[in-house]
């Protein structure tokens, strides 16, 4: 199936650095979606992007969409604790289509 | 949070038994989805529906069956179930599949197939 390469795989940080993970695919994608899973939780939506090189953020969250449409980012500045857990970013090609997910970035922050 | 509940939250069953898990949703949707959740895979779409009765196919289909015979209420079965099946499993509902639509998914239900 369609993949979506997710980087990196996990990430440990000290609290208030900053983050960044991206996801890629070699094939053009119409939507972006960033979710957050928590432990023992479903995965929640952070951030949906529907434009190439639209830039939104959610307070400390930032998240574009590239301009070749084949990518995304999603950055997050000065971590906090509560900031642990999986995110994910998903794609979808065209209306219709179904989303496909990243393989995760798990997140652990050093209070 | 999206009005959807999973039941039972955690099960453990045995090898060549059906199991049926359920996603209950309050927010009258009108597509649901299945995936599982596996170390190093992410989610995987197993099956979806996009209407009472109408269902389709995912990416990893094999081994299970759905039923959508309300709206609000998706079932996932496994017929017999196997070792390969222990996973996390994930309701999801969206209005549609429209360009600026989302997913807003389930708390998960955790299988473990002895």
């Amino acid at each position: 199936g369609q993949q979506l390469n997710q980087s990196p795989q996990s990430m440990f940080i000290q609290e208030g650095e900053d983050v960044s993970m991206n996801c890629t695919s070699s094939s053009i994608f119409n939507t972006w979606l960033w979710y957050k899973q928590d432990p023992g939780e479903g995965p929640v939506l952070l951030i949906a992007l529907y434009k190439a090189g639209e830039l939104t953020s959610n307070g400390r969250l930032t998240a574009q969409f590239g301009i070749t449409r084949k990518d995304s980012f999603l950055n997050i500045s000065a971590s906090i604790p509560s900031d642990v857990g999986i995110y994910f970013c998903a794609g979808r090609h065209n209306a219709g289509n179904m989303l496909t997910f990243g393989g995760g970035t798990r997140l652990m922050v050093k209070p | 949070d999206a009005g959807i509940t999973q039941s039972p939250r955690h099960k453990v069953t045995e090898t060549g038994t059906p199991v049926t898990l359920r996603c209950h949703q309050t927010e009258n949707h009108r597509y649901m989805y299945w995936y599982r959740q596996d170390p190093g895979h992410g989610l995987r779409l197993i099956h979806y529906s996009y209407g009472v009765k109408d269902t389709d196919k995912g990416e990893v289909s094999d081994g299970y069956s759905v039923s959508r015979s309300k709206t609000e209420d998706f079932l996932l079965t496994l017929e017999s179930a196997t070792s390969s099946q222990t996973s996390v499993y994930f309701c999801a509902i969206s209005e549609s599949t429209g360009s600026t639509d989302t997913q807003y998914f389930g708390p998960g239900t955790r299988l473990t197939v002895l």
